[in-house]
């Protein structure tokens, strides 16, 4: 069974740093790009970052471009959101996501839970 | 920017009811990466159709999309209790602001 359990969520001052870590199981995590995923509260989905399988790529939406970095480690099935200057604005649940393909198409087909990050003075 | 815009924005049935929700994209995009999800309240996302058209594990069949280029259709053929949540459409990085199927 493909799980994503989210850690490291919690409430820090607007200016702060917080990482986040997503530990997978159940498939073979080395495969597949992973992703985040916000949702601030009331509101909806925000692509926030992705990693390919090997790190090669990242990618970031415009809003965290330059104030987060995503990693991963592969021996440890675990990818990682690093977060800096945290902005009001940044508050949000976080989803670590999987990014599933087919021969045509590519998704994310499996979702953690969520860890909420506040950032409040 | 591609932006993909989600109507209605609620949408208030009764189970057994047909519902139509509509993703319209500002420019023409490939239908391979377009996808729909479905979330019920406190619970993370779930991945209902990919490819636009292609059902993912475990999906019902009274669930079905359709469309190409800029417009693009999630259709439920009859609801059920379980059905009644926030439908987002999705290609590559960027969401719709979501459609709330609630009860009548």
């Amino acid at each position: 069974e493909v799980q994503l359990v989210e850690s490291g969520g919690g409430l820090v001052k607007p200016g702060g740093s917080l990482r986040l870590s997503c530990a997978a199981s159940g498939f073979t995590f080395s495969s597949y790009s992973m992703n985040w995923v916000r949702q601030a509260p009331g509101k909806g989905l925000e692509w926030v970052s992705s990693i390919t399988s090997t790190s090669t790529y990242t990618y970031y939406a415009d809003s965290v471009k330059g104030r987060f970095t995503i990693s991963r480690d592969n021996a440890k099935n675990s990818v990682y959101l690093q977060m800096n200057s945290l902005r009001v604005d940044d508050t949000a649940v976080y989803y670590c996501a999987r990014g599933g393909c087919s021969a045509t198409s590519c998704y994310l087909d499996y979702w953690g839970q969520g860890t909420l990050v506040t950032v409040s003075s | 920017e591609n932006v993909l815009t989600q109507s209605p924005g609620t949408l208030s049935l009764s189970p057994g009811e047909r519902a139509t929700l509509s993703c319209r994209a500002s420019q023409s995009i490939s239908s391979n990466y377009f996808a729909w999800y479905q979330q019920k309240a406190g619970q993370a996302p779930r991945l209902l159709i990919y490819g636009a058209s292609n059902r993912a594990t475990g999906i019902p069949d009274r669930f079905s999309g359709s469309g190409s280029g800029t417009d693009f259709t999630l259709t439920i053929s009859r609801l059920e209790p379980e059905d009644f949540a926030v439908y987002y459409c999705r290609r590559m990085w960027t969401f719709g602001q979501g459609t709330k199927v609630e009860i009548k």
